[in-house]
């Protein structure tokens, strides 16, 4: 595989249920990020990773947890969550943070809180 | 505050007929700004990168400009396959790599 893969595509979950969104990329970066994409509005930074440290949290509840065990993989974990949360959660890796290079995305997965 | 603007939000095109999307921006110190392409149920897909005023880049009907306040995105004798959202962002100087993104255009082409 190539390029930002994201799973599931798609997530349907209660507001008290756990689960947890993946991504991996293989491009060989070094910087990945989480994105918020809410309908007619600009994408949201959430969370920036850099060599697996986190270097940045937008302000983000709590009820959303990052994790980034390597550089080619980062998770996040969700748990009691609100109907607002519903949206498209995007992906995006980098050379590294430090970089003017483009970031690039995967295809997002879908959350739906019911 | 680092902002980006695009216009229109939409624009209705035919087949061949050509036009312009804007992005206006402020920003403190430009590092790149940075034009992507998303289709519906897609991530967005990186087109151009542009560093510098004066700078220029293009792709197929696609070409990218860049002022000291904004970018246009000149598409050329448009197909309906150009039919998508585009979104414009940027990145500043000591900002650690963050995109601050605009609204996006949606395109539509008609044949």
């Amino acid at each position: 595989e190539t390029g930002v893969t994201q799973t599931p595509r798609h997530l349907v979950m209660g507001m008290t249920n756990k689960k947890s969104l993946k991504c991996e990329q293989h491009l060989g970066h070094n910087a990945m990020y989480w994105y918020k994409q809410s309908a007619k509005k600009p994408l949201e930074l959430m969370f920036v990773y850099n060599f697996k440290e986190q270097t940045e949290n937008n302000s983000v509840p709590s009820r959303f947890s990052p994790e980034c065990p390597n550089s080619s993989h980062l998770f996040l974990h969700l748990h009691t969550l609100q109907p607002e949360d519903s949206a498209l959660y995007l992906c995006a890796s980098s050379l590294d943070r430090g970089s003017n290079q483009p970031q690039h995305f995967g295809d997002g997965t879908r959350l739906s809180i019911l | 505050e680092d902002q980006v603007t695009q216009s229109p939000e939409a624009l209705r095109l035919q087949e061949g007929e050509s036009s312009s999307l804007n992005c206006s921006y402020t920003v403190s110190g430009l590092r790149g700004l940075f034009w992507y392409r998303q289709d519906p149920g897609k991530g967005p897909e990186f087109l151009f990168t542009l560093y510098s005023a004066g700078e220029e880049k293009e792709k197929e009907r696609l070409k990218a400009t860049l002022t000291k306040k904004e970018s246009f995105l000149h598409i050329t004798a448009p197909k309906p396959e150009d039919s998508a959202t585009y979104l414009c962002a940027v990145q500043a100087h000591n900002q650690g790599g963050k995109l601050i993104f605009g609204q996006g255009t949606e395109l539509s082409v008609k044949p």
